[in-house]
C-alpha cells in the first residue's frame, strides 16, 4: 500500500481557513487521493477525493500538487464541528482503505 | 442517503461470552462490507472484508475462528466475537460500499457509528 505522511496534530481558530497537508511521494499513477474524517466516538465519514485536478465540494477543497506527491485539504471556514481526526488515504480502484494515524485537528473558539 | 447502522451501539459482557454486532446498510445494497477495530487513541485497523454470499477475507493476524463474520444478505453483515476476553475490548466499526458503485475508483465507503465493546 502506498503510504501517506501527515502531521500528528494541527490547531486553528474558528471561522478561519485550515490547510491540512499530506505527503504521498510514492503515489502511483492510478492512486486516487481520498480524505476521510472521524469525529470523536463516531465512525469515519468521507470528505473528498481526487486524482489529478483540484476538487471542491460542500465540505472542503482538495488541492493536488502538479507532481501528485502531495495534497492539501482545505476547510475554508472552520467551525467547532470540524474538530476531528483527518485521514489522507491512497486508493486504487475498489481496494480496501488503509488508515494511517491521521491529523488531529483542534479548533479554538 | 447512504446510511449504515450498527447494533448495539455499546455492549458490556463477561469474559468468555460471545457477542454479535450487526451492520446494516439502510438505503443501499452492499456486496462488500468491511470490519475495523479501533483501540483508544489509535487509528482504525481493518480486520476483514465481508462479501455477500461468500466467506470473509481476514487480514493477517486476525483470528477467523474468534471473529466470525457472516454476510447473508446485501444489507446485513454480522461480526461475532467468540469467547471474548478483556483484550478484545475495543471500538468496532463497519463500513459498506454501494453495490452500484462497482469498481469505480472513487470507492466511497459509508461507515457505521461504531460499537463499543467492553469485556469484564
Amino acid at each position: 500500500d502506498a503510504k501517506t505522511t501527515q502531521p500528528n496534530s494541527m490547531e486553528s481558530n474558528e471561522e478561519e481557513p485550515v490547510h491540512l497537508p499530506c505527503n504521498h511521494s510514492t503515489i502511483s499513477g492510478t492512486d486516487y487521493i481520498h480524505w476521510y474524517r472521524q469525529l470523536p466516538s463516531q465512525g469515519p465519514e468521507y470528505v473528498i477525493h481526487g486524482l489529478t485536478s483540484n476538487v471542491n465540494n460542500r465540505m472542503a477543497s482538495l488541492a493536488i500538487a502538479e507532481d501528485r506527491k502531495s495534497s492539501t485539504l482545505i476547510l475554508h471556514r472552520a467551525t467547532l464541528r470540524d474538530a476531528a481526526v483527518y485521514y489522507c488515504i491512497l486508493v486504487q480502484g475498489a481496494q480496501k482503505l488503509v488508515f494511517g494515524q491521521g491529523t488531529r485537528l483542534t479548533i479554538n473558539p | 442517503g447512504a446510511v449504515v447502522s450498527q447494533h448495539p451501539s455499546r455492549v458490556i459482557c463477561k469474559s468468555g461470552t460471545s457477542v454479535k454486532i450487526e451492520c446494516r446498510s439502510l438505503d443501499f445494497q452492499a456486496t462488500t462490507m468491511f470490519w475495523y477495530r479501533q483501540f483508544p487513541k489509535q487509528s482504525l485497523m481493518l480486520m476483514a472484508t465481508s462479501n455477500e454470499g461468500s466467506k470473509a477475507t481476514y487480514e493477517q493476524g486476525v483470528e477467523k475462528d474468534k471473529f466470525l463474520i457472516n454476510h447473508a444478505s446485501l444489507t446485513l453483515s454480522t461480526l461475532t466475537v467468540t469467547s471474548a476476553h478483556p483484550e478484545d475490548s475495543s471500538f468496532y466499526i463497519c463500513s459498506a460500499r454501494d453495490r452500484l458503485a462497482g469498481g469505480r475508483s472513487y470507492n466511497e465507503q459509508f461507515f457505521g457509528p461504531g460499537t463499543r465493546l467492553t469485556v469484564l
